[in-house]
């Protein structure tokens, strides 16, 4: 059994789509992320979703909305696509906020053409 | 909040030698320290992590030490093998109320045969 899942893996769309990755995790944990890796292979976190709340903004613009509809599960929508979004977007999640291992998905490389 | 810097961005090293990656964090209040090993095209998984009341903890072929004063930690593998090669990255976090990790730049491992 997959821990960490997400989808698609591959994701390529034109400037101006609208587009969501879906990520379920089947741990039981408490705590859920979005990192963004750059091409420079960077992971930054874009969200900490904690029990279904947000916790942590890292000031992303508000064309990506993450949605947590129950703390297995945590979705990124990203509206009219850019170009500089084009990156690998990774789902993670840990026992508690920050402070244990984080479980990453397998991640899903958005190319914006 | 936190700063994480890691060097070095590559490291090339010989079959059977031993590699060193070091880290420095900014914020004192950081007490956990784990980090990633990234293969080409796969997630990041946590190979080791060290948390403030220990100053080193080693895991057959690999350790981490922790110098809380200093602000800094480092990865030792040693008798590094091809399979070793992947980007590696430190990641420092400040507890339950920080609620993420935040991860170094990544270190290219490079092992030749």
């Amino acid at each position: 059994d997959t821990a960490v899942s997400q989808t698609p893996k591959y994701l390529v769309t034109q400037m101006g789509n609208d587009k969501s990755i879906k990520c379920e995790q089947n741990l039981g944990h408490d705590t859920m992320y979005w990192y963004k890796q750059d091409s420079k292979k960077f992971l930054k976190i874009m969200f900490s979703y904690n029990n279904k709340e947000l916790i942590i903004n890292e000031t992303v613009p508000n064309r990506f909305s993450p949605k947590s509809p129950d703390k297995a599960h945590l979705n990124l929508h990203i509206n009219s696509l850019e170009l500089g979004d084009s990156a690998v977007y990774f789902c993670a999640s840990s026992q508690d906020q920050g402070t244990s291992v984080a479980f990453f998905g397998q991640g899903t490389r958005l190319t914006v053409v | 909040g936190e700063n994480v810097e890691q060097h070095p961005s590559t490291l090339s090293v010989q079959e059977g030698d031993s590699a060193v990656i070091k880290c420095t964090y900014s914020d004192s209040a950081s007490n956990y320290f784990p980090w990633y090993k990234q293969e080409l095209g796969k997630r990041p998984q946590l190979i080791i992590d060290i948390r403030s009341n220990v100053g080193e903890k080693k895991d057959q072929r690999i350790a981490v030490t922790l110098n809380k004063t200093a602000k800094h930690f480092s990865l030792h593998i040693t008798e590094t093998q091809p399979e070793d090669s992947a980007v590696y990255f430190c990641a420092a976090s400040m507890g339950p109320s920080y609620g993420k990790l935040t991860f170094g730049q990544g270190t290219i491992l490079t092992v030749h045969p």
